[in-house]
């Protein structure tokens, strides 16, 4: 596609629900990133994939976030058991090869835990 | 500890004014430098970055940076502020295949 596509836009999910955030990078994009960027701050890193290797999740902040890119294309981002501290906006972002390109970023999933 | 620090939370400018933007980085080799922009409800559009080489930098929308290795600082400038660049400027460093970001600089212009 011509850019980086996520979706739902705006997700609210009940306290312990589970919740799964799709990113569409753009077609042929090897890299694939997550990052979550709470409120007034700016966004952190999550996970990387390369083609269908998750090759970093330094940046999960716990056993309950969980990432797969299964064909090399399509990623999801999966929250189990969500909790408030979980509210965030969740950007996607996808590049051709490497850092070297720099990132095109989607316009970000808005999750708020009541 | 490796971090990227943008001493200004919010900037506010006339338009027409001058901008400058600071950014300082902290690790133990020269990482690559971008600098993003992000307009409420989307996501971030790169503005410009530098690898190597001419340490000035031209970017998009009349955007500039400088890199000063001495000063460990990668500032973005304008010369002339239009209201439609009000938004969140981040600057990030990218070190291996992993981008961090600073806090953000919000950008206020005034008519």
């Amino acid at each position: 596609g011509a850019g980086v596509s996520q979706s739902p836009r705006y997700k609210v999910a009940k306290r312990g629900q589970d919740v799964a955030l799709r990113c569409d990078p753009i077609s042929g994009h090897v890299s694939l990133f997550w990052y979550q960027q709470a409120l007034g701050q700016g966004p952190e890193f999550l996970t990387y994939f390369q083609n269908e290797a998750q090759l970093d999740k330094s940046g999960l902040p716990s056993d309950r976030f969980f990432a797969e890119r299964p064909e090399g294309s399509v990623s999801t981002l999966k929250i189990q058991r969500t909790q408030q501290e979980d509210s965030a906006v969740y950007l996607c972002a996808s590049s051709r090869t490497t850092l070297h390109d720099g990132y095109t970023f989607g316009s970000g999933t808005r999750l708020t835990v009541v | 500890a490796q971090s990227v620090t943008q001493p200004d939370i919010h900037i506010t400018v006339s338009e027409g004014a001058s901008l400058e933007l600071r950014c300082n980085y902290s690790y133990g080799a020269t990482p690559y430098l971008f600098w993003y922009v992000q307009s409420p409800g989307q996501g971030l559009q790169l503005l410009l970055k530098y690898f190597s080489g001419d340490t000035l930098v031209q970017g998009i929308k009349g955007f500039e940076a400088e890199f000063k290795r001495s000063q460990s600082s990668f500032n973005l400038r304008k010369p002339s502020v239009h209201w439609s660049d009000a938004a969140e400027y981040f600057c990030a460093v990218g070190i291996n295949n992993d981008m961090r970001f600073g806090a953000g600089t919000r950008l206020t212009v005034k008519p």
